[in-house]
């Protein structure tokens, strides 16, 4: 069965960093490029960063450029999003997800089919 | 980027019913859009992919549609667990975007 568990979220003061982490299993994980989408309270999903398969492809959400970086241990199964400059607007529960592929491993043109159950990040003085 | 403008934003219905959840892209996608569902508390799930696609598992009362740059989601008969908040995806160009949800609620 796939999965996938992410961490690493809390409450973290404006400005400040958290590093979130993504542990895979069932899949050969660098077959597939994954993404983070995250879901303020109350609020609909929004798309903020994908990565594939390999790690050299990366992209990110206006929102989020400059300020986040993802990446990926594919040694270890693990996903990463390091997130710097935090803001009060990024309080959300920040999903990890596994892209089909479908297509190739740059996980362009995918889908989401399996989904992590969320870690909250709390930005907050 | 591309917009995704999805309608409606809420819809009341009853079980039995048929549904339809539309979302317009603001530029050409071709055929990449996807649908999810999302109960409360929960992470999405999909449904759709490519547009007319159904995810395996997925019951065969969800289906998906195209024409142009308008996508449709439809629930041919709603069940009790199928009132949940919907949402369109656009996987053709990054920044990818979703929909802005559509809640269903019971009637």
């Amino acid at each position: 069965e796939v999965q996938l568990l992410e961490s690493g979220g809390g409450l973290v003061q404006p400005g400040g960093s958290l590093r979130l982490s993504c542990a895979a299993s069932g899949i050969t994980f660098s077959n597939y490029a994954m993404a983070w989408v995250r879901q303020a309270p109350g609020k609909g999903l929004e798309w903020i960063s994908l990565i594939s398969g390999g790690g050299a492809g990366t992209y990110y959400a206006d929102s989020v450029e400059d300020r986040f970086t993802i990446s990926r241990d594919n040694s270890k199964n693990l996903l990463y999003l390091h997130m710097n400059s935090l803001r009060v607007e990024d309080t959300a529960v920040y999903y990890c997800a596994k892209t089909t592929g479908d297509y190739d491993t740059s996980g362009l043109y995918d889908a989401f089919d399996i989904w992590g159950q969320g870690t909250l990040v709390t930005v907050s003085s | 980027d591309t917009q995704m403008t999805q309608s409606p934003s809420s819809l009341s219905a009853s079980a039995g019913d048929r549904v339809t959840i539309t979302c317009r892209a603001s530029r050409f996608i071709g055929s990449y859009v996807n649908w999810y569902q999302q109960r409360p508390g929960r992470a999405p799930r999909l449904l759709i992919y490519a547009a007319t696609s159904r995810q395996s598992g997925v019951p065969s009362r969800f289906s998906g549609s195209s024409s142009g740059t308008e996508f449709t989601l439809t629930i041919g008969s709603l069940q009790p667990e199928d009132f949940a908040t919907y949402y369109c995806q656009q996987s053709y160009s990054t920044p990818q975007t979703f929909g802005q949800g559509t809640k269903l609620e019971m009637k």
